[in-house]
């Protein structure tokens, strides 16, 4: 079985300042990886994923996240923020395989301040 | 290419009463997988499935939630005497044909449902 965790619930912070949003997994087998951000009252829009190849993977909105297998982390970042990145943002895992269902964290609220 | 559909976009209903939330997949989807996000919460997988199949219906309550997605039409995710606890957005994701990899979940607006 996967997990998902999410340990910042909320993270404020100024407008064009950096920003990162933290998320570990725990899984027994390969999993894809996937981060998704969801505005008040919206669904969810994909901002990125990692399948494979480059560790390293640029998504919209100058989001990009880093996968590290040792560290089993998908650490998502911005190096400058704007007031419209404020959201609930979401990382999520799926096996590789079989049903491909999507385990989510808990979610991390982004508060830009002006 | 229009995005996933979901209707209504909020629903109320008395406890007791059947809810009924629809979810028509983008065009050429044939994987549809259902999703509970309870208040404060992140999204819990509730079923997965596939024209005419529930494939992995793992997440779903045992009792008074069932869920079809039949050869015509938009699948269906019915909860039967509903309680306040079920109160709680409802989101619909597909995703294409599945050849051997992993493809990227598309999510519609979701249902948001109120038990009075």
């Amino acid at each position: 079985a996967q997990s998902v965790t999410q340990l910042d619930s909320q993270v404020p912070v100024f407008e064009e300042a950096p920003v990162e949003l933290r998320c570990n997994y725990s899984s027994s087998v390969s999993v894809y990886l996937f981060w998704y951000v969801q505005y008040p009252n919206q669904g969810l829009q994909l901002l990125l994923k990692y399948l494979s190849g480059s560790t390293l993977v640029k998504g919209i909105n100058g989001f990009e996240a880093e996968f590290n297998k040792s560290q089993t982390s998908f650490h998502l970042r911005k190096p400058s923020v704007h007031i419209s990145d404020t959201a609930e943002y979401f990382c999520a895992v799926s096996e590789t395989s079989g049903t491909y269902k999507y385990i989510f964290g808990t979610g991390t609220r982004l508060k830009v301040l002006a | 290419n229009a995005g996933v559909m979901q209707n209504p976009r909020h629903l109320v209903r008395r406890r007791g009463q059947e809810a009924r939330l629809r979810c028509s997949p983008m065009k050429g989807h044939s994987h549809v997988y259902w999703y509970r996000q309870l208040p404060e919460e992140g999204l819990k997988f509730m079923v997965y499935l596939q024209k005419e199949n529930i494939i992995d219906e793992s997440g779903m309550p045992k009792e008074r939630f069932s869920a079809e997605f039949p050869k015509e039409g938009p699948s269906i995710l019915r909860i039967q005497q509903v309680v306040r606890g079920d109160s709680a957005a409802y989101f619909c994701a597909s995703s294409p044909i599945i050849v051997g990899v992993s493809d990227t979940q598309y999510f519609g607006p979701g249902t948001r449902l109120t038990v009075l």
